[in-house]
């Protein structure tokens, strides 16, 4: 069964700080992705990963960046911490981009104050 | 740009009857169709997928069923229990960019009712 770990489970920040969330999988995937997700808005696409150090900019990339060093983690990079980013930050890992399932991770609660 | 539309938002059924969620998607090159669902506090999880080359697939109680013609794709739960209570979305493949992804629906909150 693919296992896909999110480092936090809640974290909390305060506003202007950088803030990495960091998340792990197992499974040998090519892709990785970040969603945000928060009520009435679904899950809404940052950033995705289709190989090491490659990654493609989804619907709302404003304020965040991504690393992947290695293929099997893939990072979100808060640079300044804003009260709107406050939201469930969701990883997920597919074989292919857009034709195969996504593998969620359980999600991470940031809270900017 | 693409996107995708789901309703009802909110879905309350009586135990036993069926729900019916459908959505509709713009990009008329998507080809893959899954649906997830999100119990409270849980990670999203499929439950179950379509490729455009079928119109229909069934999977127990659950059933989803595709008119490319129309780019609408619609879930149906037969015989629903309280443990479908549940946010349930859906998603269409979008290849825009270098590399294809998926684009998510609003999400529908169903309740099921004993």
């Amino acid at each position: 069964d693919v296992k896909v770990t999110q480092s936090s489970r809640y974290l909390v920040k305060r506003t202007g700080e950088k803030v990495f969330l960091e998340c792990v999988q197992d499974m040998d995937h090519e892709n990785m992705f970040w969603y945000r997700q928060d009520p009435g808005l679904g899950l809404r696409l940052i950033y995705f990963s289709y190989d090491v150090k490659m990654k493609e900019k989804g619907d709302i990339p404003e304020g965040y960046s991504v690393s992947r060093e290695k293929k099997e983690r893939f990072s979100l990079i808060l640079e300044s911490a804003s009260t709107n980013q406050t939201s469930m930050y969701l990883c997920a890992s597919s074989v292919t981009g857009g034709r195969s399932p996504l593998h969620f991770g359980n999600g991470t609660r940031l809270t900017v104050t | 740009g693409e996107n995708v539309e789901q309703h009802p938002s909110t879905l309350s059924v009586q135990e036993g009857d069926s729900a019916v969620i459908k959505c509709t998607y713009s990009d008329s090159a998507s080809n893959y169709f899954p649906w997830y669902k999100q119990e409270l506090g849980k990670r999203p999880q499929l439950i179950i997928d379509i490729r455009s080359n079928v119109g229909e697939k069934k999977d127990q109680r659950i059933a989803v069923t595709l008119n490319k013609t129309a780019k609408h794709f619609s879930l149906h739960i037969t015989e629903t229990q309280p443990e479908d209570s549940a946010v349930y979305f859906c998603a269409a493949s979008f290849y825009g960019g270098s590399q294809g992804n998926l684009i998510f629906g609003k999400g529908t909150k169903l309740s099921v009712k004993p």
